[in-house]
C-alpha cells in the first residue's frame, strides 16, 4: 500500500534559524496537505497543494510540491516558539482517504 | 461555530471492557474518520466512512468496531479483543473526494486502560 515517510523524525533549532521537513511517497500523489499539532492537541490543517511544482507561502511557511509529484517540503523562515509542534504531511493517491506521514517533531529553543 | 466534539476527553477502561469513544460533527460533512495516535507516532487510521450506513476498515481495524447511522455521528467502540488500547483517539471528517480540501479534527480522546 502507499506509504508516505517525513524526515527528519526530529528537529531542534534556535530560534530564528530556519526548519524544513520533506515528505516522500512510495507511489505519486493527486495532493498533498500539511498538519500542524500542537503538543497536547490535535492536527489542524494548514494547507493543500495539487499542482505538479506548485509553490504556496503562508507568512514564515513555504510548501512545495514536486515535479513527480511524489514528495513535499514545508520550510520555515526565522521560527519562533509559537513554532514548536509536530508537522504531518498527508498524501492521496486519488479521490480516496488520505495516508499520513511519520511526522516531524519540532522544538524551538529560546 | 461549526466543529467535531469529541467525548469523553479522557476515559479509563479496566481490561476486558468494552468503551465507545463519541464523535460527532456540524460540519455537513460525508466523510468520517477514526485515527489512532501513540505517544509520538504518527496517525493510523482505524475506520473510515463515506456516506451513511457504510464504512471501510482501515489500516489497524482489529479489535475496534464502528457504525455510521446518521451523517452527524461516527461512533467507535474499543473492544475486549483490542490488545493494546492505551492511545490518544482521533476522530475526523471531510467532504469527499475531490472536495476534500482538508480534515477538520475533534480534539480527542486519550483512553488509558487499568
Amino acid at each position: 500500500g502507499q506509504q508516505v515517510m517525513q524526515i527528519p523524525q526530529y528537529q531542534h533549532v534556535q530560534e530564528g534559524e530556519d526548519f524544513t521537513t520533506y515528505c516522500n511517497s512510495s507511489t505519486t500523489l493527486s495532493n498533498i496537505q500539511w498538519y500542524k499539532q500542537r503538543p497536547g492537541g490535535h492536527p489542524v490543517f494548514l494547507i493543500q497543494l495539487v499542482k505538479s511544482g506548485e509553490v504556496k507561502k503562508q507568512k514564515r511557511l513555504t510548501f512545495q510540491f514536486g515535479e513527480a509529484k511524489k514528495n513535499s517540503s514545508l520550510h520555515i523562515t526565522a521560527t519562533q516558539t509559537t513554532d514548536v509542534g509536530t508537522y504531518f504531511c498527508a498524501g492521496s493517491g486519488g479521490y480516496q482517504k488520505v495516508t499520513f506521514g511519520t511526522g516531524t517533531k519540532l522544538q524551538v529553543i529560546p | 461555530d461549526g466543529g467535531i466534539t469529541q467525548s469523553p476527553k479522557y476515559l479509563f477502561r479496566k481490561e476486558g471492557q468494552n468503551v465507545t469513544l463519541s464523535c460527532e460533527q456540524n460540519l455537513n460533512h460525508d466523510a468520517m474518520y477514526w485515527y489512532r495516535q501513540d505517544p509520538g507516532q504518527g496517525l493510523r487510521l482505524i475506520y473510515y466512512s463515506q456516506i451513511v450506513n457504510d464504512f471501510q476498515k482501515g489500516d489497524i481495524a482489529e479489535g475496534y468496531s464502528v457504525s455510521r447511522e446518521k451523517k452527524e455521528s461516527f461512533p467507535l467502540t474499543v473492544t475486549s479483543a483490542q490488545k493494546n488500547p492505551t492511545a490518544f483517539y482521533l476522530c475526523a471528517s471531510s467532504l469527499p473526494g475531490q472536495f476534500n480540501y482538508g480534515y477538520t479534527f475533534g480534539s480527542g480522546t486519550r483512553l488509558t486502560v487499568v
